[in-house]
């Protein structure tokens, strides 16, 4: 069974980055996509970007262009989320996912348990 | 960037009702939308994908249909553990976007 295990919670300064690790501790990792999903306090899911670990490709949410990061380290099947210039906004539950399948496209079928980043002065 | 209109954003229904979740999307994404469901703390699970395929383990009271730029999800008799927020996911394009969510509740 594919788990997605996330780094724990994090408070950071406006202005300041953010960098979230997910670990596959079961499942394979390189071959599929990995996905980066926040969810503000009472709000929807929003979609910030992806990356292919085998390859290296990354799209990414317009609105996070410039300030969004997301990458992988096949030997530790890792990926990262690393988020710069935080605003108030950035306030949020970061969830990894997985894609169910290798087949494209694949809809997202595994969850990391999600992190807390919490920006405040 | 294909946006993803969700109506209605909340539904008060009783047990046993049936229930129409509609998803619009700007531009046509083909069979390619997903549905999940979320429950309060916890992560998203998958319902359907494609468009009208009900993954492996998700009651049959669920369904979905739909193709192009609208779409449907439909329970057709409301249980208490169907209480929750639900939200289509278009794959048509990236980047990826998400509908603002559906919450159903008693």
């Amino acid at each position: 069974q594919v788990q997605l295990v996330q780094s724990g919670a994090e408070m950071k300064k406006p202005g300041s980055s953010v960098t979230v690790s997910c670990k596959a501790v079961r499942g394979t990792f390189s071959t599929y996509t990995f996905t980066w999903v926040r969810q503000a306090p009472g709000q929807g899911l929003e979609w910030m970007g992806r990356i292919i670990p085998i390859v290296g490709t990354t799209n990414y949410a317009q609105k996070f262009q410039g300030r969004l990061t997301i990458t992988a380290d096949k030997s530790t099947s890792t990926a990262y989320m690393e988020l710069s210039s935080l605003e108030f906004e950035d306030t949020a539950i970061y969830y990894c996912a997985r894609d169910l399948e290798i087949t494209v496209p694949s809809p997202i079928g595994y969850w990391g348990q999600g992190t807390l980043v919490t920006v405040s002065s | 960037d294909i946006q993803l209109t969700q109506s209605p954003p909340f539904l008060s229904a009783s047990v046993g009702v049936r229930v129409t979740i509609t998803c619009r999307a700007s531009q046509g994404v083909g069979k390619y939308l997903a549905w999940y469901q979320q429950k309060p703390g916890k992560a998203p699970e998958l319902l359907i994908y494609p468009s009208s395929t009900l993954q492996s383990g998700v009651p049959s009271r669920f369904s979905g249909s739909g193709s192009g730029t609208e779409f449907t999800l439909t329970i057709s008799s409301l249980q208490p553990e169907d209480f929750a927020t639900y939200y289509c996911l278009q794959l048509g394009d990236y980047p990826r976007t998400f509908g603002q969510g559906t919450k159903v509740e008693i």
